[in-house]
């Protein structure tokens, strides 16, 4: 069985600061990594992924993440924050399931907020 | 390429009816997965269809079904709705390329159960 903790329920930061968002797992098998966010009212868009290859992983607006298997850790940085950055941010893990398929496993998300 | 969308966007219903929600996936995309997300339980899996067969199960009740079609258009029903069935439901589509199986979601479909 697979599990995801995400450490903090609410990351509160001030514009401009830089911010790391907490995530470890749990699993016996090879994994892959996201990380999604979800603004109000909206479905959840990722943003950026572990399959393979490098440990650091980066996303087109700022965000990075690095898959620390030694501490079964994905957490996720980035290092000046933006009013607009300010949602909900699952981690989750995927690792095969019956049939083949690789069904994710979320986190309770991290609200992310951020003061002007 | 357009993303997965779901209709409706918001509907509400009183206890005891039954709804039916529907997603298109990606182009592309044969793998659709269903997810029901509320404050107290956050993100669950309800179930994934994969060429019109499902493939995996969360642990709901069977008043929760779903079905997918030829076009890989799927939709979910939920019979006898409860109050505690309020929730964003939201479906995910995704293809088993060199992506590693990554999951696309809509916007969802807001329930509310009187």
């Amino acid at each position: 069985a697979q599990s995801v903790t995400q450490l903090d329920s609410q990351v509160p930061v001030f514009e401009e600061a830089p911010v790391e968002l907490r995530c470890n797992y749990s699993s016996s098998v090879s994994v892959y990594l996201f990380w999604y966010v979800q603004y109000p009212n909206q479905g959840l868009q990722l943003l950026l992924k572990y399959l393979s290859g490098s440990t650091l992983v980066e996303s087109i607006n700022g965000f990075e993440a690095e898959f620390n298997k030694s501490q079964t850790s994905f957490h996720l940085r980035k290092p000046s924050v933006h009013i607009s950055d300010t949602a909900e941010y699952f981690c989750a893990v995927s690792s095969s399931a019956a049939g083949g398929s690789y069904i994710p496993t979320f986190g309770r998300g991290t609200s992310l907020i951020v003061h002007p | 390429k357009a993303g997965v969308t779901q209709t409706p966007r918001y509907l509400i219903k009183t206890r005891g009816q039954q709804v039916t929600l529907s997603c298109s996936p990606i182009s592309g995309h044969r793998s659709v997965s269903w997810y029901q997300q509320t404050p107290g339980q956050g993100l669950q899996f309800l179930f994934e269809y994969f060429s019109e067969t499902q493939r995996n199960k969360g642990n709901f009740p069977g008043r929760f079904s779903g079905r997918q079609f030829s076009n890989s258009r799927s939709e979910m029903n939920v019979s006898t709705l409860e109050l505690g069935d309020s929730a964003l439901y939201l479906c995910a589509s995704k293809s088993r390329t060199s992506d590693g199986d990554t999951q696309y979601f809509g916007p969802g479909t807001r329930l509310t159960v009187l």
